[in-house]
């Protein structure tokens, strides 16, 4: 079974602190996404990586930084957290290729105040 | 920019009701289709996809979909939902083998 974890279930930060979110996945995959989920709107792509070092933009990477130093971890940061990034963050893997399907972990619930 | 529209924000059904929720998604090439559920409190798991070859796709707890090329449509079916399947349902279209889009989501209510 593939296994994708995420450091934290719920998360309370202050406007301004810098976040950090990890994901980590067990099944050697090559692709790692990190989304945010919002009412109504759906999953929208932040970030998302094909290697190790490698990473592409999503729809909506403005104030977000991603890291992927390691195959199975690949962490979304936050630089200076705003309110408008309180949120569901789901961190997914697939296996070759972008398009395949997509294991995806529990989320992180963020509440920046 | 490619889009993925499901109709239904929110269903409520009673148990034993036939289910369909819509899913189109605009023009882009190739595509690969996909129904993703999330139960409550659980994390999103695939329900079924699409790649090639017959249409009508099987996938688990009875859902199936149909992908008909022409309406850009792939609509999910249920004949008969039970109090279990109150989920969010999320479809998704991956373009020319390249990134994945989601739909906004449907929220399904079974009572029981």
């Amino acid at each position: 079974d593939v296994k994708v974890t995420q450091s934290s279930r719920y998360l309370v930060k202050r406007t301004g602190e810098k976040v950090f979110l990890e994901c980590v996945q067990d099944m050697d995959h090559e692709n790692m996404f990190w989304y945010r989920q919002d009412p109504g709107l759906g999953l929208r792509l932040i970030y998302f990586s094909y290697d190790v070092k490698m990473k592409e933009k999503g729809d909506i990477p403005e104030g977000y930084s991603v890291s992927r130093e390691k195959k199975e971890r690949f962490s979304l940061i936050l630089e200076s957290a705003s309110t408008n990034q309180t949120s569901m963050y789901l961190c997914a893997s697939s296996l070759i290729r972008p398009q395949e399907t997509q294991y995806f972990g529990p989320g992180t619930r963020l509440l920046v105040l | 920019a490619q889009s993925v529209s499901q109709h239904n924000h929110h269903v409520i059904l009673s148990e034993a009701a036939s289910l369909e929720l819509g899913c189109n998604y605009s023009y882009g090439g190739t595509v690969n289709l996909f129904w993703y559920v999330q139960y409550p409190g659980q994390h999103l798991q695939l329900l079924l996809k699409y790649f090639s070859g017959d249409p009508l796709v099987k996938g688990i707890k009875g859902f199936e979909a149909e992908f008909i090329k022409s309406k850009f449509s792939f609509n999910l079916r249920k004949p008969s939902v039970q109090w279990s399947d109150t989920a969010e349902y999320f479809c998704a279209v991956s373009y020319n083998n390249n990134d994945m889009r989601f739909g906004a989501g449907t929220r399904l209510t079974v009572k029981p």
